[in-house]
């Protein structure tokens, strides 16, 4: 099945600073990848859809200037998250999904990566 | 809004034991519903899909079955086995072509030996 990676898998910084998520997908190009976040026994809640070459979606109450998400290019998704504080310590985890699974359908499967186990001090 | 809850939050199980996991969803409006698999430090694996249009899907050990009209999807597992704990999620599909998936908190199964 098809792959997807994030980097990094873990990360600790400092409150006020900058933290940047990676999203690739390995073996196939995906148009649209997506971001989630997980809080400790809570759900995984969609934060935003990411869509190539285009402005992401982001969903409501996520603030769109604090969690800047780019889609450069088809195997590569990035989520920013700026001036990180306390409250955003969570796991992030991206999916994507492979145009190769249903042509010209709604594209179903989604693959995930690992997640990114965030900590900010 | 969809809301996905999964009961139990947790179960233990010895080795070999039959088992069945719950998930409800408050809107039957579904395009499908998924179940998933989370390993700590590992992303989620897809186990089944079932369409909207399905009642059950089955993969070897694994069988997921969908009611919509009462909201409810069940994943039976048979013959347990260690290597089968982890959390498991249900999420349901949004209909109207949206792509969402609403997920619920998950079950964390523990299979003993």
């Amino acid at each position: 099945g098809a792959v997807v990676s994030q980097h990094p898998s873990r990360v600790i910084c400092k409150s006020g600073t900058s933290v940047k998520i990676e999203c690739r997908s390995l073996d196939f190009q995906a148009t649209t990848m997506f971001w989630y976040r997980q809080f400790p026994k809570q759900s995984l809640m969609l934060m935003a859809t990411s869509n190539e070459g285009s402005k992401a979606t982001y969903e409501q109450g996520v603030e769109k200037d604090k969690f800047l998400i780019n889609h450069a290019s088809l195997t590569l998704s990035t989520l920013t998250v700026t001036s990180a504080h306390p409250e955003d310590s969570s796991f992030y985890i991206c999916s994507a999904r492979d145009p190769r699974d249903n042509p010209g359908g709604l594209q179903e499967t989604q693959y995930f990566g690992p997640g990114t186990r965030l900590l900010v001090l | 809004k969809q809301e996905v809850t999964q009961i139990p939050a947790a179960l233990s199980v010895p080795e070999g034991e039959n088992l069945v996991l719950n998930c409800s969803f408050t809107d039957s409006a579904i395009y499908n519903l998924q179940w998933f698999r989370q390993d700590p430090g590992k992303g989620l694996t897809s186990l089944l899909l079932i369409q909207s249009s399905q009642r059950e899907q089955t993969s070897g050990r694994l069988n997921a079955s969908l009611d919509k009209s009462s909201g409810r999807s069940t994943l039976y597992i048979a013959a347990s086995q260690p290597g089968d704990s982890a959390t498991y999620l249900c999420a349901a599909v949004i209909q109207g072509g949206s792509e969402k998936l609403v997920f619920g908190k998950g079950t964390k199964l523990t299979v003993n030996p």
